[in-house]
């Protein structure tokens, strides 16, 4: 079974909105990371925050992990039409940390 | 840019056919992995590598197989394909187990 759930299965908002994106997952982890993808390319890495970390930023990205509840969200502030695309969020884990496990992902729709 | 490779992009074969889908990069990276993934669904792991000679299989049973002979090259067999082989195969690198991953482009594969 997979280890991440992403919660809203798609998401659609206008543009100069923020989009939130949610993960949850099932086992303990070394650290998390969120993927973007555009159109069934290839994968391309967003952000990484380790298991001792609260929160991160790189520009209009914003993560927070919450490990009592294995939960991470993924904030995109003043989203563009060039944001859309899908977005998973990727852990390794604990017992075998050479794994790289992903969720379901969200499918965000950015309208100009 | 990432430095990792896939080929080939599009591949439509019939049905009983062996095929083999190369990956490669040149980043020297020990860590290696395959997914599978569906159209706007989720990525499934089917294989991983920590390095030279070895492999392991993920979490999702695949009739592929795959082999790493050097560090710079993965590639994916399947001897005898089928239908429900249709799909795309994703490969990934990365240096370790607290670093990003980077993915080729995939391999898109149909079979009729």
């Amino acid at each position: 079974s997979q280890q991440g759930e992403e919660d809203p299965q798609a998401l659609s908002i206008q543009e100069g909105e923020n989009a939130t994106m949610n993960c949850s997952y099932k086992t303990s982890i070394n650290n998390l990371q969120w993927y973007r993808q555009n159109s069934g390319r290839g994968l391309v890495h967003l952000i990484l925050i380790r298991s001792n970390e609260r929160e991160k930023h790189s520009g209009r990205l914003r993560v927070t992990l919450d490990t009592s509840k294995k939960s991470s969200s993924l904030l995109i502030t003043a989203s563009r039409a060039a944001d859309t695309a899908s977005y998973f969020c990727a852990t390794a884990t604990m017992d075998s940390s050479y794994k790289l496990i992903f969720g379901s992902g969200t499918r965000l729709l950015v309208r100009p | 840019e990432a430095d990792i490779y896939q080929t080939p992009r599009y591949l439509v074969i019939g049905t009983g056919k062996k095929i083999t889908l190369e990956c490669s990069q040149t980043m020297g990276h020990d860590k290696m992995y395959w997914y599978q993934q569906d159209p706007g669904m989720e990525l499934h792991l089917i294989h991983y590598s920590y390095g030279v000679n070895s492999t392991e299989k993920g979490d999702l049973s695949s009739e592929s197989t795959v082999s790493r002979i050097r560090t710079e090259h993965f590639p994916l067999t399947l001897e005898s394909a089928r239908p429900s082989h249709t799909s795309q195969y994703l490969c990934a690198s990365r240096e370790d187990w607290d670093t990003e991953a980077f993915f080729g482009q995939g391999t898109r594969l149909t079979v009729v």
